[in-house]
């Protein structure tokens, strides 16, 4: 049973527009998110995150909207570039008893951004 | 400033053996977790290590163990390998902070793991 979901497999998007890459999660005792980017033959690189004690944060051209209500969150690239073309895997946290939680991560959406 | 480090980058393996695989944290780090990244899946949590013992544990069976040393670089071990074990194996370094929402995560290039 999947925690946290990527339903969209790929998206694709022209440059210059925005992209929006979408998570579910299913477990309310998640208490901080992150994304993700991965491109070929190289580890995920840290993105942006969100605690849960917000419903916004925002990092240049990455937003991240946290909509606790719906257990889902989003995240907004504006204006997108060709180099953004990568896989995004957004990956999910808990505190369990005080100590640092591991990360569930979703399948991943792949984001194609055209010139 | 390196960060983290793994070898080797790939490796082929066959059905039964055993293999090691190495990580050595971003300086400053003293949590090392490893993740099995299976084709078209996200990473899976394996185990996470800090002060020499192992913290958490995901589902992952006994075959997969692993080990940290006192200059906090680690070792994952799987024995009696099956197909289903390939995959890339990713490292993660970190520092135990008990604030909630800074968990610093530094995820290494990985090892890919083939098994025929």
């Amino acid at each position: 049973d999947q925690q946290v979901k990527q339903n969209s497999p790929s998206l694709s998007v022209q440059e210059g527009r925005i992209s929006i890459l979408n998570c579910d999660y299913t477990n309310s005792m998640f208490d901080y998110f992150l994304w993700y980017k991965k491109y070929p033959a190289e580890g995920p690189t840290f993105l942006i995150s969100i605690s849960s004690i917000k419903d916004k944060n925002e990092d240049g051209r990455f937003t991240v909207f946290l909509n606790k209500s719906a257990k889902h969150l989003s995240l907004h690239i504006v204006p997108s570039q060709p180099g953004d073309s990568a896989v995004y895997f957004c990956a999910a946290s808990g505190n369990y008893g005080g100590s640092q939680g591991n990360l569930i991560f979703g399948k991943g959406t792949k984001l194609s951004v055209k010139p | 400033d390196a960060g983290v480090t793994q070898s080797p980058t790939h490796l082929i393996k066959t059905r039964g053996q055993q293999v090691t695989l190495r990580c050595s944290p971003k300086s400053g780090h003293d949590t090392v977790s490893w993740y099995q990244q299976a084709l078209g899946q996200g990473p899976q949590f394996i185990f996470q290590y800090y002060e020499e013992e192992e913290r958490q544990r995901g589902n992952f069976p006994d075959r997969f163990s692993g080990h940290q040393f006192p200059n906090y670089s680690s070792e994952l071990n799987v024995n009696a390998l099956l197909l289903g074990d390939s995959a890339l194996y990713l490292c993660a370094s970190s520092w135990v902070d008990r604030l909630p929402g800074n968990y610093g995560y530094t995820f290494g290039s990985g090892t890919r793991l083939t098994v025929v």
